[in-house]
């Protein structure tokens, strides 16, 4: 069974300030793993992926993570912060085998707070 | 807009009333998800449709009624709700289940019951 341990339920970082929200899975198989950002009443957009390519995933908005196999872990960082940014963030677990009903494992969010 | 769309985007119904929920998209996805999301709680995964034949049902109560006339259409009929049954209710599409490449998510219903 695959499992998802985002690490913060809350960050709070200073505009123009580095971003790091942290993620912890675990997946019997080579996952495929997510980032997923919710504005307020709007749906869940998809920031970036991985999928077994290149370990430093590159996504929108200025974005990237990177997925760690010997940690399990794939933390979500941004160089600077902007006030647009702040939002819920969740990072989401596929294993490689499929799994599931849908196979999507969710973390419970981290919320990231950005002071002027 | 994602390309998959939902509305209403905000319903207020009293616990004896019938309404619906609608979502579309138009990516040329196989697959449809209705997601509930409440305050405090992870995603719950309600119902999956793949090539419009439901999948999956996770233990949703029968007040919830799903409906997929094609895959570009996924409804979820609602009768006799519960005051907890207040949600956030995302409808999301994949290429087909269980994706790798993830869902593509409309913006939601979000559902008050009174």
């Amino acid at each position: 069974a695959q499992s998802v341990t985002q690490l913060d339920s809350h960050v709070s970082v200073s505009e123009g300030t580095p971003v790091l929200l942290r993620c912890n899975y675990s997946s019997s198989y080579s996952p495929s793993l997510f980032w997923y950002v919710q504005h307020p009443n709007k749906g869940l957009q998809l920031l970036l992926k991985y999928t077994s390519a290149a370990t430093l995933v590159k996504g929108i908005n200025g974005f990237e993570a990177e997925f760690k196999k010997s940690e399990t872990s794939f933390h979500l960082t941004k160089p600077s912060a902007h006030m647009s940014d702040a939002a819920e963030y969740f990072c989401v677990v596929r294993p490689g085998g499929g799994g599931g009903a849908d196979g999507l494992t969710f973390g419970k969010g981290t919320h990231l707070i950005i002071q002027p | 807009e994602t390309g998959v769309t939902q509305t209403p985007r905000h319903l207020v119904m009293g616990m004896t009333n019938k309404k619906s929920l609608k979502c579309e998209q138009h990516l040329g996805h196989n697959a449809m998800y209705w997601y509930k999301q409440s305050a405090k709680k992870p995603l719950e995964l309600m119902f999956v449709y793949n090539f419009k034949e439901q999948t999956e049902n996770n233990s949703v109560p029968s007040r919830f009624s799903p409906e997929c006339p094609n895959s570009s259409h996924l409804f979820l009929h609602l009768h006799t709700l519960q005051p907890e049954d207040s949600a956030l209710y995302l409808c999301a599409s994949s290429q087909e289940q269980g994706s790798p490449y993830g869902y593509t998510f409309g913006s939601g219903t979000r559902l008050t019951v009174v």
